[in-house]
């Protein structure tokens, strides 16, 4: 079947660096998608890996294994506005979600 | 805005009312989708559109009929729907060959219509 795992919860404090996980079991692989999406707002683009190894944009990489199923978001310098859920999702045959991430960033 | 552009923003419905939810889209993408968030679930898929023709329906019950009369608009009609419903629809559009800028390979979201089935 086609899973994706994601912690349903993360908290960090501001300044630090925190990564969310997610691993996957999907019918064919085309690459893997995060986004951000704040509460009650539409989730927006943050990176699309393709290949295995890590992608840096800024204060965001992102990370891929396709051997291993397994993908990483790595958010360094936080600041208060990342307190957001984090949506992982695979394009397969089909684009699969995961069902998000919530972090809060603390004081 | 982020070029998909929803409305309602918010609607409250009774179980034997009548509603359409809109989406708009001025990016040139090809094809079009309804998703489905409740709260603490993955994002679900109902239906997907590409040029206009309806290419998937995820086993979504008939209560809810899309509709898509050119590339750049979609609807949702919704009627007799149950409590079980109440959740946020998201519209999104995308292209569907990958080509230029890795953030043209994703979807472009709508903020949503937060649905409350009462």
């Amino acid at each position: 079947g086609q899973n994706i795992d994601q912690p349903t919860e993360m908290t960090a404090t501001e300044g630090a660096i925190v990564q969310i996980n997610c691993t996957y079991q999907t019918s064919g692989f085309n690459g893997l998608f995060w986004y951000q999406q704040h509460a009650g707002e539409a989730p927006t683009f943050l990176s699309y890996n393709v290949l295995d190894g890590l992608e840096e944009k800024g204060r965001f990489s992102s990370f891929l294994s396709r051997s291993k199923g397994y993908s990483y978001l790595l958010l360094k310098e936080l600041q208060m506005k990342d307190s957001a859920s984090y949506l992982c999702a695979v394009r397969g045959f089909k684009t699969i979600f995961g069902a998000g991430t919530r972090l809060f960033v603390k004081a | 805005e982020t070029g998909v552009t929803q409305t309602p923003r918010h609607l409250v419905m009774g179980m034997t009312n009548k509603k359409s939810l809109k989406c708009e889209q001025h990016l040139g993408h090809n094809a079009m989708y309804w998703y489905k968030q409740s709260a603490k679930k993955p994002l679900e898929l109902m239906f997907v559109y590409n040029f206009k023709e309806q290419t998937e329906n995820n086993s979504v019950p008939s209560r809810f009929s899309p509709e898509c009369p050119n590339s750049s608009h979609l609807f949702l009609h919704l009627h007799t729907l149950q409590p079980e419903d109440s959740a946020l629809y998201l519209c999104a559009s995308s292209q569907d060959r990958e080509t230029g800028a890795r953030e043209n390979y994703g979807y472009t979201f709508g903020s949503g219509t937060r649905l409350t089935v009462v």
